[in-house]
């Protein structure tokens, strides 16, 4: 199944506080998972990755956790910002390399 | 700088008027891709392209075309287009196998 499920759609924090956007994917041959950050007018950007011989991935204020056996993966942001308010997509790219698979994408504002 | 460059951004056109988004990167990337991202849908990948002459439908490729006939080009045709084709359109890159993809700024297409 060529399938990311992402939630949630959107979500609104206050400032400082710790957003988490959680992802799950039915395929197990997928083996490369990214996190992009897109701003408004602009393209997503890479933001962390993670492969799933980790269970934690950490970079600055974002980390992501990983839990294999149960195929979901989440992306928590650390005292978060206004800067941070932006839609967050996660991915999947499956063993081979051919296939990049998006979930849907979270909204997030962090308001001040 | 590394990037991947779209033009135009911004697009009003009429409903069956042939129009070309062009696409070009100057990473030398193998694997190329478009996408269309609108509201609550995400991004959905439209056709990709793994090398030169290499092309391959994603999951939403009616009413697209498209060609590579060099590495650093990969233009997005639309024959006749149509009011549901009005979104926000994306060209990313990626080296082969790697799940790191550049994206280009977006292409806002409108139909009327």
């Amino acid at each position: 199944q060529q399938q990311v499920k992402q939630s949630p759609q959107s979500l609104i924090v206050q400032k400082g506080g710790i957003p988490i956007i959680n992802c799950a994917y039915e395929n197990t041959a997928f083996d490369y998972f990214p996190w992009y950050q897109q701003f408004p007018g602009k393209g997503p950007a890479l933001l962390i990755a993670i492969r799933p011989d980790v269970s934690e991935k950490k970079e600055g204020r974002f980390t992501i956790s990983f839990n294999k056996s149960a195929k979901q993966f989440s992306l928590h942001i650390m005292d978060s910002q206004p800067g941070d308010s932006a839609t967050y997509f996660c991915a999947a790219l499956n063993q081979a390399g051919t296939a990049l698979i998006f979930g849907k994408g979270t909204t997030l504002s962090v308001s001040s | 700088e590394a990037q991947v460059t779209q033009n135009p951004r911004y697009l009003i056109t009429v409903t069956g008027k042939k129009l070309t988004v062009t696409c070009s990167q100057n990473m030398n990337h193998e694997y190329m891709s478009w996408y269309r991202q609108d509201p609550g849908l995400g991004l959905r990948q439209i056709y990709y392209s793994m090398n030169v002459e290499v092309t391959d439908k994603g999951d939403v490729p009616e009413g697209y075309k498209v060609s590579r006939k060099e590495k650093r080009n990969f233009p997005l045709i639309l024959e006749s287009p149509s009011p549901n084709q009005t979104s926000l359109y994306f060209c990313a890159s990626r080296p082969r196998g790697r799940g790191e993809a550049f994206f280009g700024q977006g292409t806002r297409l409108t139909v009327v």
